[in-house]
């Protein structure tokens, strides 16, 4: 198993551009999430999804859109960036039922908008 | 906000045991604790989570007390790779996954 894929791994936008974080899964998870985590700082849950055709926000949705067409992916979308956007982005997954909902995070994706 | 409170940084020299304390005063009956470490902005790694019970595995033992407002996580024989921030989070074990709610986590540093 891949486990949880993040790509691209780092990424310079321009304020205004739009792009797509990608994360995957091979794990057969239902529940996956996007963390942001800034310098010093915890993570913090942007949006979340507990399987295909379902998503819901977290703590800090404004300005991250996502869809959920497939078990196994769980793109981010950035359709206007911001500076305030510059960040690490994790994506994670688990189980949703059964006796482990232990969340697998992926290596992350470093941002930076200019 | 997060539900738990721990220090902010910890030494521990390489071979003795990392004892990291979290407190969760507020923890309701159904929330787990779980211990999660970061180690230089890679991922979260999953280290082990418990209910009431201690708990052990292969890289670490929970101890939860009694009233389980507060909880040990030992490291038994610290390496330098274990250093590291350390994230105790509390959660619903829910049909919906959980959501894990971060805080700023422990700084273990393990020195030579």
């Amino acid at each position: 198993n891949a486990g949880v894929t993040q790509t691209p791994k780092f990424q310079v936008l321009k304020t205004g551009q739009s792009m797509t974080l990608q994360c995957a899964q091979d794990m057969n998870h239902e529940y996956m999430s996007w963390y942001r985590q800034d310098p010093g700082m915890g993570l913090r849950l942007i949006h979340y999804s507990v399987g295909a055709g379902i998503t819901d926000q977290g703590e800090v949705p404004n300005g991250y859109n996502v869809s959920r067409s497939t078990t196994e992916d769980f793109p981010l979308r950035l359709l206007s960036a911001a500076p305030s956007q510059t960040s690490v982005y994790f994506c994670a997954s688990s189980f949703t039922s059964g006796k482990s909902k232990t969340q697998y995070f992926g290596p992350g994706t470093r941002l930076l908008v200019l | 906000d997060a539900k738990t409170t721990q220090p902010p940084s910890m030494d521990c020299a390489e071979g003795r045991a990392a004892n990291l304390p979290c407190n969760h005063s507020t923890i309701s009956g159904n929330e787990y604790v779980y211990w999660y470490r970061q180690i230089h902005s890679q991922g979260p790694q999953y280290i082990i989570h418990g209910l009431k019970n201690n708990e052990t595995n292969e890289m670490a033992s929970l101890i939860i007390t009694e009233d389980r407002k507060s909880s040990t996580l030992i490291l038994p024989h610290a390496t330098l790779r274990d250093t590291a921030v350390y994230y105790c989070i509390v959660r619903v074990q829910s049909n919906q996954g959980g959501k894990l709610i971060f805080g700023q986590g422990t700084e273990l540093s393990v020195k030579p």
